[in-house]
């Protein structure tokens, strides 16, 4: 069965830093295409950044670049989302996503976790 | 401002057949395939339709999907109380790199 399980989220100042993992299970993590997506409780869900670790392929949102890195462990089967520089409108459940074996969608998402950023 | 434009709200009664539309642009809908997910209140996102008109395994054949030229369309037919739920529709950008999203669908079964 496949499962993905976010952690690391929290409360943390302005200019802080965050680590967010997603332990993934039931799957290859390394032959899939996994994405970090967000939504601030109440609106829409916002795309954040990709990573394929067969390639080392990652690309991120303009919102977020330069201040987010995303990276995988294939040992591990967790994909992690290091972000600095955070701001108030960084704030946001976090949740992490695999895009399907039919190339496109996602088709399995985790439960989100909560990053509160506080000014 | 979303990238991709859908209504904010929509409303059937139960056993009815409702539309939600999904305008983009041609560096989006125009060159990628639609996607179309469902959140249940509290919950994560759930994939209703990919590549414009697939259904995965486990969705009702009520839920169908279309596209066409710069816009795409999710239709659910037989509305049941429990599609009430934010529907969203999704594709990749390539002037962006990146996914963009609707700002969402509130559909409510009266």
């Amino acid at each position: 069965e496949v499962q993905l399980v976010e952690s690391g989220g929290g409360l943390v100042q302005r200019g802080g830093s965050l680590r967010l993992s997603c332990a993934a299970s039931g799957f290859t993590f390394s032959s899939y295409w996994m994405h970090w997506v967000r939504q601030v409780p109440g609106k829409g869900l916002v795309w954040v950044s990709r990573f394929y670790s067969a390639g080392s392929s990652t690309s991120y949102a303009d919102s977020v670049k330069g201040r987010f890195t995303i990276s995988g462990d294939n040992a591990k089967n967790t994909l992690y989302l290091q972000m600095n520089s955070l701001r108030v409108e960084d704030t946001a459940v976090y949740y992490c996503a695999r895009v399907g074996s039919y190339g496109s969608g996602f088709d399995y998402w985790g439960q989100g976790t909560l990053v509160t950023v506080s000014s | 401002q979303s990238v991709l434009t859908q209504p904010p709200s929509a409303s059937g009664t139960p056993g009815q057949r409702v539309t939600i539309s999904c305008s983009g642009s041609s560096s989006n809908i125009g060159s990628n395939t639609v996607n179309w997910y469902q959140q249940l209140p509290g919950t994560a996102p759930k994939l209703l339709i990919y590549s414009n008109n697939q259904r995965p395994s486990g969705v009702p054949d009520r839920f169908s999907g279309s596209k066409s030229g710069t816009s795409a369309s999710l239709a659910i037919s037989g509305l049941q109380s429990e599609d009430e739920a934010d529907y969203y529709c999704s594709t990749w950008d390539d002037s962006l790199n990146g996914v963009v999203f609707g700002g969402g669908t509130k559909l409510t079964v009266l």
